[in-house]
């Protein structure tokens, strides 16, 4: 079965600062692999997705993620943190049917 | 706005008794999922509908039900209410099934049982 482990419940950074949210998956056929966001009241908004393409994803505001099987991870990164970015965070895999299995959320604080 | 839209936004409810909850895919999309969100269970997979039939459960309780109507909106029915089912009850959508297309959410209904 597919699964993800999203490495760390609450990650704080400062502004300006890189942003690195962790994803490792577990899949027995070539995932699909997606990171969503979800602000405070709001429902989850996808922030990029990796289709087997290029392993180096880019998505909307400014983030990315590269996709490395030898590590079976799939990490999100930005270069440069802004408040508006603070939010939960979900890595989800692709499962029989097009149903996401997600991780158990990344939630972001981003200090002044 | 994905474009999924989810009745109500709000309920209170005494444990129990019994709620449907309703969402309106975006306009194309033919799969329907629902998803509950709450502190100590993340966000888990309920059940999935494709143009009207089940396609996959998940881990979706003997006191809840779902279905998908001709026009592809869908319900989901939580009956016997307990405390425990107050969570935070998504529903998503997608054009198809082959698990490279994005789900589009809606913003939620959020249930909580008194």
């Amino acid at each position: 079965a597919q699964s993800v482990t999203q490495l760390g419940s609450h990650v704080s950074v400062s502004e300006g600062a890189l942003v690195l949210l962790r994803c490792n998956y577990s899949s027995s056929v070539p995932p699909y692999l997606f990171w969503y966001v979800q602000y405070p009241n709001q429902g989850l908004q996808l922030l990029l997705k990796y289709t087997s393409a290029a392993t180096l994803v880019k998505g909307i505001n400014g983030f990315e993620a590269e996709f490395k099987k030898s590590e079976t991870s799939f990490h999100l990164t930005k270069p440069s943190a802004h408040m508006r970015d603070a939010a939960e965070y979900f890595c989800a895999v692709s499962d029989q049917g097009g149903k996401l299995i997600f991780g158990q959320g990344t939630e972001l604080s981003v200090k002044p | 706005d994905s474009g999924v839209t989810q009745t109500p936004k709000h309920l209170i409810t005494a444990t129990g008794q019994r709620v449907t909850l309703r969402c309106s895919p975006r306009s194309g999309d033919l799969s329907v999922y629902w998803y509950q969100q709450s502190l100590d269970q993340g966000l888990q997979f309920l059940i999935q509908y494709y143009n009207g039939e089940e396609r996959a459960k998940g881990n979706i309780l003997e006191r809840f039900s779902a279905q998908q109507f001709p026009d592809l909106h869908s319900e989901l029915n939580l009956s016997s209410l307990e405390l425990g089912d107050s969570a935070l009850y998504f529903c998503a959508s997608s054009v198809g099934t082959s698990g490279r297309e994005e789900l589009f959410f809606g913003e939620g209904s959020r249930l909580t049982v008194l």
